[in-house]
């Protein structure tokens, strides 16, 4: 079962310009995640917010997470034609197994 | 250099026919997972295994096979029952929801095409 959803499905930006993700879930969770996918390769571990934080910065990237309103927003600052790839959410669920589900994602092209 | 190993990279399957994609990683970890990423998709689980001889069912199980015999392996295998196997598969690993912050490290991804 897909927990997150993800909005919007596909946003395209200039280089320098921001960009933000957003992902809503349903269920009680342990912590967020958000991972980056290249075309046709696996995806990359970005940053991890634990239910009890609201928001989490690394190096351009900056997470928020609501846990009254279920969502989370992923903002990528000052954007580069690098960072064209598909992000995805993932939430680790409260009393589960330790496995995470993962949002359906959002296509990033950022055009030099 | 630590990481998780895939292979093979491409394979393609005659109906009927089961196939076995290799998972292997040298990170440690006490968790694998099995995803299945179909075009524009998220990942859907298809198994896991948290430790050496124990594995579970995730949301898609149905039509695959997994074993963890050795901690650094967790091969899966599509069988003939699967009916769209067709897909990009991914294996995973993590320290262990007792370990770890639940991170996942991925490897590159086996692309099956059923002719």
């Amino acid at each position: 079962s897909q927990q997150g959803e993800e909005d919007p499905q596909a946003l395209s930006i200039q280089e320098g310009e921001n960009a933000t993700m957003n992902c809503s879930y349903k269920t009680s969770i342990n912590n967020l995640q958000w991972y980056r996918q290249n075309s046709g390769r696996g995806l990359v571990h970005l940053i991890l917010i634990r239910s009890n934080e609201r928001e989490k910065h690394s190096g351009r990237l900056r997470v928020t997470l609501d846990t009254s309103k279920k969502s989370s927003s992923l903002l990528i600052t000052a954007s580069r034609a690098a960072d064209t790839a598909s992000y995805f959410c993932a939430t680790g669920v409260s009393g589960n197994t330790g496995k995470l589900i993962f949002g359906q994602g959002t296509t990033l092209q950022v055009k030099p | 250099d630590g990481g998780i190993t895939q292979s093979p990279k491409y394979l393609f399957r005659k109906e009927g026919q089961n196939v076995t994609l290799s998972c292997e990683q040298n990170l440690n970890h006490d968790a694998m997972y099995w995803y299945r990423q179909d075009p524009g998709q998220g990942l859907r689980l298809i198994y896991y295994s948290q430790i050496v001889n124990d594995f579970q069912k995730g949301d898609i199980a149905e039509g695959y096979s997994v074993s963890r015999e050795k901690k650094e392996s967790f091969p899966l295998t599509v069988t003939s029952a699967q009916k769209n196997p067709t897909a990009f598969y991914l294996c995973a690993s993590s320290e262990g929801r007792l370990r770890g912050t639940g991170e996942l490290f991925f490897g590159e991804g086996s692309r099956l095409t059923v002719l």
